[in-house]
C-alpha cells in the first residue's frame, strides 16, 4: 500500500512555543489530507481537512488560529500548533486519501502519528 | 453523537480463539472500514466493505455488513498475540460530508 510519512513521531515543547508537524504522501498525490486528534484510549476526532492550494476546512470547535494548516503541495501538509499549552498535549494523526483507486480498496492512508507533550 | 459505536469496549481472549467486534452506526453509508492501531502508532487499514456488499474476507479477517440493522462485525479467527491492538470501525457517509468518521474502538488483548 501507499505510504504516508508523518514527522516528528514525538515532540516535547515548552508552553507558549509553536510546533510544526509534517505529513507527506510518498506514493501518490493527495489533494486532500486530514488531521485527527486522539486522546488516550479514545477514538480519532477529525480536526480539519487540508486542501491543496486553498484554506483548510476546520471542524466545529477547532480553533483555526490555534491549529494552523498549510497544504502547499500535492504531497505535503503541515499542522502548526501555535502558542502550545499543556492541554494541547495529544496524539495527532494525519491521513491522505487516494481517489485514483491505485491501491485497491484502501482509500485512506494514515501517518504514524505524532505524540505532542507540552510542558 | 458519534456515528459509530463499537462493542465490546475491551476484549481479552486466549491465543487461538476467535475475536468478534461489532460496530453500529446511525446513517446510510457509502462504505465502512476497519482499522487496527497498535499502541501509540498510526492506523493500519484492514478491510473496506461497500454499502452494497454483505461480507468480505481477507486472510484471517471476516467482515460482515448489515445495512438494515446499520451494523458491521469484524471476526478475527485463530487469533495471535500479535493481533493485540485497538480496532476501529469508520464510516463514510453522505450525511457527514463523506468524511471518515470513527467509532470508539475495541481494545483487543490476545494472551499467549
Amino acid at each position: 500500500g501507499a505510504v504516508v510519512s508523518q514527522h516528528p513521531s514525538r515532540v516535547i515543547c515548552k508552553s507558549g512555543t509553536s510546533v510544526k508537524i509534517e505529513c507527506r504522501s510518498l506514493d501518490f498525490q493527495a489533494t486532500t489530507m486530514f488531521w485527527y486528534r486522539q486522546f488516550p484510549k479514545q477514538s480519532l476526532m477529525l480536526m480539519a481537512t487540508s486542501n491543496e492550494g486553498s484554506k483548510a476546512t476546520y471542524e466545529q470547535g477547532v480553533e483555526k488560529d490555534k491549529f494552523l494548516i498549510n497544504h502547499a503541495s500535492l504531497t505535503l501538509s503541515t499542522l502548526t500548533v501555535t502558542s502550545a499549552h499543556p492541554e494541547d498535549s495529544s496524539f495527532y494523526i494525519c491521513s491522505a486519501r487516494d481517489l485514483t483507486g491505485s491501491f485497491g480498496n484502501t482509500e485512506a492512508f494514515f501517518g504514524q502519528g505524532t505524540r505532542l507533550t507540552v510542558v | 453523537s458519534q456515528q459509530g459505536e463499537e462493542d465490546p469496549q475491551a476484549l481479552s481472549i486466549q491465543e487461538g480463539e476467535n475475536a468478534t467486534m461489532n460496530c453500529s452506526y446511525k446513517t446510510s453509508i457509502n462504505n465502512l472500514q476497519w482499522y487496527r492501531q497498535n499502541s501509540g502508532r498510526g492506523l493500519v487499514h484492514l478491510i473496506l466493505i461497500r454499502s452494497n456488499e454483505r461480507e468480505k474476507h481477507s486472510g484471517r479477517l471476516r467482515v460482515t455488513l448489515d445495512t438494515s440493522k446499520k451494523s458491521s462485525s469484524l471476526l478475527i479467527t485463530a487469533s495471535r498475540a500479535a493481533d493485540t491492538a485497538s480496532y476501529f470501525c469508520a464510516t463514510r457517509a453522505p450525511e457527514y460530508g463523506n468524511k471518515l468518521v470513527f467509532g470508539a474502538g475495541t481494545i483487543l488483548r490476545v494472551k499467549s
